[in-house]
């Protein structure tokens, strides 16, 4: 079945360092989004990439979609402990667009 | 903000009970799913429904499991024998009808412990 692997899993850094965590698809992709969790709580709608090779920012955010359209990545520069929470990709799952496939997240921890 | 809501937020149950986890989705949405999440791993889609019926289900989601709207409002997950397993985050999510933007919207979730 499709899968969605994301790296790393865990991630600690400094307050003011950068992060990046990647996302692998096993397939194409036809759109990816990009969801934040902050511990006890739930996914939160980031952002979706729909074009091969398409980058988009928010702020300190920046997501790539790549252009064969099976991985993408999200950069935070300069983190702030605001930034502190699991961060998950999600393609849709067997063409789909209404279910998705989410990866395992990359857990970030910022030290003030 | 519109939200989806869920109830109850905890529910604690024995081995080979049934339990109801109840979601108001977003009123002008169509499209509804539930997903889960045990304690620490990646959240897993179960069921999506739209138009009064299942359009899409997973694996997990096998003959203990069930989805309804018996209302215009709420959506429901039934687990019919809960096993120790099933203990997680359950996560409603509901999704507008228009638009190329797919963007799901979760509830705060509904943490099901079996015991």
């Amino acid at each position: 079945g499709q899968q969605v692997m994301q790296i790393p899993q865990y991630q600690h850094v400094q307050e003011g360092e950068d992060f990046t965590t990647y996302c692998n698809s096993s397939t194409t992709l036809s759109n990816i989004q990009w969801y934040k969790q902050r511990p006890g709580g739930h996914p939160v709608f980031l952002i979706q990439l729909v074009k091969s090779g398409e980058v988009k920012k928010q702020k300190r955010l920046t997501f790539q979609f790549g252009e064969a359209k099976k991985n993408s990545s999200l950069h935070i520069t300069a983190t702030q402990t605001t930034d502190v929470g699991t961060y998950f990709c999600a393609g849709p799952r067997g063409g789909s667009n209404y279910k998705l496939t989410f990866g395992k997240g990359t857990l970030l921890t910022v030290n003030p | 903000e519109p939200e989806v809501t869920q109830t109850p937020s905890h529910q604690v149950t024995q081995m080979g009970q049934e339990v109801i986890l109840r979601c108001v989705p977003i009123s002008n949405h169509l499209y509804f799913y539930w997903y889960r999440q045990i304690l620490g791993q990646k959240v897993e889609f179960l069921v999506s429904f739209y138009n009064n019926e299942i359009s899409e289900k997973s694996e997990i989601f096998d003959d203990q499991f069930s989805v309804e709207r018996p209302d215009g409002s709420n959506f429901t997950l039934k687990i019919r024998s809960t096993k120790l397993e099933d203990s997680a985050m359950y996560f409603c999510a509901s999704r507008a009808a228009l638009g190329l933007v797919y963007e799901q919207y979760f509830g705060p979730g509904t943490r099901l412990t079996v015991t």
